[in-house]
């Protein structure tokens, strides 16, 4: 199984100050048919995960544009341009070019 | 808008079965892959089963493998899971997810608690 890790476990940040997620796989995630099926997801205390991010570096509808994508191959990057109290909760990336899909274990976004 | 309701969570004893159920609204159902994610307390998201839209595929994380089934019906716009020889280890909220290829989860429902215990 393709195995995810994500870094940092846990990340304090003040309000308005950047933010960076790392997300790595055991395996290059390009799809055969040339895609990279990387997702991130945000989970907020007590509701069910939203998507954020698909394919990488695509926005899901109603995204704020503070959030972005990059990455390649087997490194990917979640960014928040300037973190907002709405952003504190727990952050997955996910891929969907290997069967079983597989979870990084989750990186915990708080306000300092 | 698009909705996803599941149903059939409880408390079951080690061994015992049980049938989640998810009522999808709002969209083509039949469209769609459609996935079933699991969090245990406190844990992380762990993917579970996928079905394909009209149910020729279907895959599942190893660890349900002989055990659990996903499946789905088109007509009711309905997607379930039944849920065999059950563990302390599948104690967890199921969610179910509308999918596409290469993705579980562009929408996700409110989830419904399994807890496996004696």
């Amino acid at each position: 199984d393709v195995v995810m890790t994500q870094s940092p476990f846990s990340l304090p940040v003040t309000l308005g100050q950047p933010a960076s997620i790392s997300c790595r796989s055991s395996q290059s995630l390009v799809h055969s048919d040339g895609n990279t099926y990387l997702n991130w997801f945000q989970q907020r205390p007590g509701q069910s995960p939203r998507r954020l991010i698909y394919k990488v570096s695509n926005w899901d509808s109603g995204v704020p544009d503070r959030f972005s994508g990059s990455g390649s191959g087997t490194d990917f990057t979640l960014k928040i341009s300037r973190v907002e109290a709405e952003d504190v909760g727990v952050y997955y990336c996910m891929q969907g070019t290997h069967w079983p899909h597989t979870f990084g274990q989750g990186t915990k976004l708080e306000i300092k | 808008e698009v909705q996803l309701v599941e149903s059939g969570g409880g408390l079951v004893q080690p061994g015992g079965s049980l049938r989640l159920s998810c009522a999808a609204s709002g969209f083509t159902f039949s469209n769609y892959w459609m996935s079933w994610i699991r969090q245990a307390p406190g844990k992380g998201l762990e993917w579970v089963a996928n079905i394909k839209q009209d149910g020729s595929e279907k895959y599942y994380v190893d660890s349900v493998k002989g055990r659990f089934t996903i499946s789905r019906d088109n007509a009711k716009n309905s997607l379930s899971l039944q849920m065999n020889s059950l563990r302390a280890e599948d104690t967890a909220v199921y969610y179910c997810a509308r999918a596409s290829t290469g993705t579980s989860g562009d929408y996700w429902g409110q989830g419904t608690l399994v807890s496996v215990s004696s």
